[in-house]
């Protein structure tokens, strides 16, 4: 059974960082593309970021690209998310995803919140 | 960016009842589409794939179909479980986007 569990999240304050883990299990993670995927209070989803299976290839968003950093630990079977230069519209449930053949999500965590608040 | 304008923004349907949710995609996204769907408190689930391939363990009453800008997610025989919010999804290309999302209620 596919299972990823996110920790991390908490309250902090705006232009601060935080960095979100995911630990994966029931798959063979160094193959499987991974990404980070967000959903504000009562709003829709956001894409957030992925990375390849080495790690060497990223992507992100506009809205994030240069704050958020998307990295892995194969050997953990873990991902990352280190978010810099917080801001209030970071304010969401940060959710862990597994892409599937076609770059959509097909496996998804539970989420994390993270409260950007002063 | 791909612009994805998801349609209706809320329904309710009867027990039983057939609906439909759409989303249109700002450029041909050549079937890269996919649709979730997320219970009140819970995870999105994915629910289709590739415009029309069903995920494992979803309920066969879920189909997906369109082309080129304009795709559809269709439930035959609304059940009580399908009480959600719907998302599509374009996996064309960079930037990953999603529609705002599909409020279905029962009637």
């Amino acid at each position: 059974e596919v299972q990823l569990v996110e920790s991390g999240g908490g309250l902090v304050q705006p232009g601060r960082s935080l960095k979100l883990s995911c630990a994966a299990s029931g798959f063979t993670f160094s193959t499987s593309y991974m990404a980070w995927v967000r959903q504000a209070p009562k709003k829709g989803l956001e894409w957030v970021a992925t990375i390849s299976t080495s790690g060497l290839t990223t992507y992100y968003p506009d809205s994030v690209r240069g704050r958020f950093t998307i990295s892995r630990d194969n050997a953990r079977s873990s991902l990352y998310l280190q978010m810099n230069s917080l801001k209030s519209e970071d304010t969401a449930t940060y959710y862990c995803a597994r892409h599937g053949a076609r770059v959509d999500f097909a496996y998804w965590g539970q989420g994390t919140l993270v409260t950007v608040s002063s | 960016d791909i612009q994805m304008t998801q349609s209706p923004a809320s329904l309710s349907a009867s027990l039983g009842e057939t609906v439909s949710i759409e989303c249109l995609a700002s450029e041909g996204i050549s079937n890269d589409l996919a649709w979730y769907q997320q219970k009140s408190g819970k995870s999105p689930q994915l629910l289709i794939y590739t415009t029309n391939r069903l995920q494992d363990g979803v309920p066969s009453r879920f189909s997906g179909s369109g082309s080129g800008t304009r795709y559809s997610l269709k439930i035959s025989g609304m059940q009580p479980e399908d009480e959600a919010d719907y998302f599509c999804q374009q996996s064309y290309k960079y930037p990953l986007t999603f529609g705002s999302g599909t409020k279905l209620e029962i009637k």
